[in-house]
């Protein structure tokens, strides 16, 4: 159980165009879900909390226009990257934690990933 | 702002090695706190977690941590370990008042030779 996927698992684009990265918890229904960004050899960096029915919370220093964030159900959240760059080239990564009331609602779980990149 | 400070980038050793990876965060409250691996090529996968309790916690794959909140530290241990091991570690640190929020290490490149 508790199992995250993300779609897709790779993505070339050219400058300028926008790219939508889905995250879906499969088995289990998540009200906050995270998303993360990965540059090769280092830390996952939080860019933004994502809450079932409401906007997202950026952290500091990320673009929320050109990071779109949207989780319209309990079992999917969409990253669209828009106007991409090559700057924006990166693993992202995004995390489901299940709901309260569910068996293990201070877990979190991770997607395997998404590998942008913007030529 | 809390920190989460990996003291290794890289480690390398053979099998059979004890591995002894430190984590260091920086926040005076309540934390719960994490390690993660990621094999090559994998998703994040949880190791151990702890949250309250016997500081001492075993997680899979014959690893372990130990919490010391006088040294705000969560080292992560395994006696003996395998080349299946070779991965990426990363210790992660969630605050009471954080949402949920996990902040990560830098992450430990371990690579265990044959």
């Amino acid at each position: 159980g508790a199992v995250v996927s993300q779609h897709p698992s790779w993505v070339i684009c050219k400058s300028g165009t926008s790219v939508k990265i889905e995250c879906r918890s499969l088995d289990f229904q998540a009200t906050t879900m995270f998303w993360y960004r990965q540059f090769p050899k280092q830390s996952l960096m939080l860019m933004a909390t994502s809450n079932e029915g409401s906007k997202a919370t950026y952290e500091q220093g990320v673009e929320k226009d050109k990071f779109l964030i949207n989780h319209a159900s309990l079992t999917l959240s969409t990253l669209t990257v828009t106007s991409a760059h090559p700057e924006d080239s990166s693993f992202y990564i995004c995390s489901a934690r299940p709901s309260f009331g569910t068996s293990s609602p201070y877990e979190q779980y991770f997607g395997p990933g998404t590998r942008l990149t913007v030529t | 702002a809390q920190s989460v400070s990996q003291h290794n980038h890289h480690v390398i050793l053979s099998e059979a090695a004890s591995l002894e990876l430190g984590c260091n965060y920086s926040y005076g409250g309540t934390v719960n706190l994490f390690w993660y691996v990621q094999y090559p090529g994998q998703h994040l996968q949880l190791l151990l977690k702890y949250f309250s309790g016997d500081p001492l916690v075993k997680g899979i794959k014959g690893f372990e941590a130990e919490f010391i909140k006088s040294k705000f530290s969560f080292n992560l241990r395994k006696p003996s370990v395998q080349w299946s091991d070779t991965a990426e570690y990363f210790c992660a640190v969630r605050t009471t008042d954080s949402w949920g929020k996990l902040q990560f290490g830098a992450g430990t490149q371990v690579v265990v030779t044959p």
